[in-house]
């Protein structure tokens, strides 16, 4: 168990919907990242939040969005759909943003785009 | 950007055989990290090394940063092993985790 959770588990949309994940940090991580995972490939780095602002951001459309909230939780939005969506997607969390802060990563939220 | 290349990228063992996965990075780092992926997607932490040698129980990880290549070594393989073993690398900027294809490990009983 890392202690970063996430929410829901699995999440079924049809096309042009919207959808928001949500992701609870490991207690005393300020800094999350969001990562998109298609099937059989490496995790892709969605942006990451640093006190509640973007402070780094993958090659993903801005439909692609986030919050940090004051207690540090987080969450993913996209809108207008697209079958390309479905992916796992994960969060992750650490102590800062310091790139010598390991990365501890939640089980996941795996959605499907009809 | 940097580019992570693992290898290989499907390996089939026995229980109880050894094993060596590699991954090359192309610039220098300052920080790379091994991860377990479980059949259920839950990534799971290894080893955080950015230079040197590490050991975990049967796992152990070797980074070479002057070389740009990290060796993960799986001794006494057990089938609870299989998995998605990744490699991943911090890009310098916007604290962006840049990881390799994987190498899908299946250990057989």
């Amino acid at each position: 168990e890392t202690g970063v959770t996430q929410s829901p588990t699995h999440l079924i949309k049809t096309r042009g919907q919207q959808v928001t994940l949500r992701c609870s940090s490991q207690s005393g991580h300020n800094t999350v990242s969001w990562y998109q995972q298609a099937l059989g490939q490496g995790p892709q780095f969605i942006f990451q939040y640093y006190r509640e602002e973007e402070n780094g951001r993958g090659n993903f459309p801005p439909r692609f969005s986030g919050l940090q909230f004051p207690n540090y939780s987080s969450e993913l939005n996209v809108n207008a759909l697209e079958l390309d969506d479905s992916a796992l997607y994960l969060c992750a969390s650490r102590l800062a943003p310091a790139n010598r802060e390991t990365q501890y990563f939640g089980p996941g939220t795996r959605l499907l785009v009809l | 950007g940097i580019q992570v290349e693992q290898s290989p990228p499907d390996l089939i063992l026995q229980e109880g055989a050894n094993s060596t996965l590699r991954c090359n990075f192309s610039d220098s780092v300052n920080n790379l990290q091994w991860f377990h992926q479980n059949p259920w997607g839950q990534l799971i932490n290894l080893f955080y090394i950015p230079s040197g040698t590490k050991q975990n129980g049967r796992l152990s990880a070797t980074t070479v940063a002057t070389e740009r290549y990290s060796l993960l070594y799986i001794s006494s393989s057990q089938t609870t092993d299989s998995g998605v073993y990744f490699c991943a690398v911090f890009y310098n900027q916007g604290g962006k985790l840049i990881f390799g294809q994987g190498t899908e490990l299946s250990v057989k009983p």
